[in-house]
């Protein structure tokens, strides 16, 4: 079945440093991509998307690539931010069984420390 | 403004005691969905519905039941016979047609049963 992995965290970073949390996945058909984060007590927010191979979502200084031929798409971010602290989930969405199915990683905790 | 709306945030139950958590949706999408979230975990789908009065088991259904009498609507009921049943539920709608059918979620309910 399908299968998504990511690096376990918690990531610990210092404000304005570099950012990438990595994301493999294992999909029997052509699966769409996303990451979506969420924020203490609350629900997921999609933070990007991608459709299709060598797509790259973007969205609030986050980007990813949809890498086929390694089947990746690790989110990065140029220069983080206190605010930025969440758990950022990688998740792909793929038929199976006749509906859309979502298959979600564990998570990995990021903290931003100013 | 268009969303997902779940209640309570909180709640508490006693052990041996059903319990529903309200799911509505005003975003007209067909699909809908309810995970269930423990600490350090990703996300796992207890049930699905794509159309009204029809709706699947997920990856963890046993003792949860639901119903989907309108569109809007997606109520999840922890029976008693749930064994674990303290988590963090998560309601999620989305579109059947388009091309990533990216999921939204609601805010979350923190159920816990003593």
């Amino acid at each position: 079945g399908d299968s998504v992995t990511q690096m376990e965290g918690p990531v610990t970073l210092s404000e304005e440093a570099f950012l990438t949390i990595n994301c493999t996945y294992t999909a029997t058909g052509y699966p769409s991509l996303f990451w979506y984060v969420q924020y203490p007590g609350e629900g997921l927010q999609l933070l990007l998307k991608a459709t299709k191979a060598d797509d790259k979502g973007s969205n609030k200084g986050f980007e990813a690539t949809y890498r086929k031929e390694t089947t990746s798409f690790h989110l990065e971010k140029g220069s983080v931010q206190v605010s930025d602290s969440a758990v950022y989930f990688c998740a792909l969405s793929d038929l199976s069984g006749g509906y859309q199915k979502v298959t979600f990683g564990t998570g990995t905790k990021l903290q931003v420390i100013p | 403004d268009g969303g997902i709306t779940q209640s309570p945030k909180y709640l508490f139950r006693k052990e041996g005691q059903n319990v529903t958590l309200s799911c509505e949706q005003n975003l007209n999408h067909d699909a809908m969905y309810w995970y269930r979230q423990d600490p350090g975990q990703g996300l796992r789908l207890i049930y699905y519905s794509q159309i009204v009065n029809d709706f699947q088991k997920g990856d963890i259904a046993e003792g949860y039941s639901v119903s989907r009498e309108k569109k809007e609507s997606f109520p999840l009921t922890v029976t008693s016979a749930q064994k674990n049943p303290t988590a963090f539920y998560l309601c999620a709608s989305s579109p059947l047609a388009g091309a990533s059918r990216e999921q939204y979620f609601g805010p979350g309910t923190r159920l816990t049963v003593t």
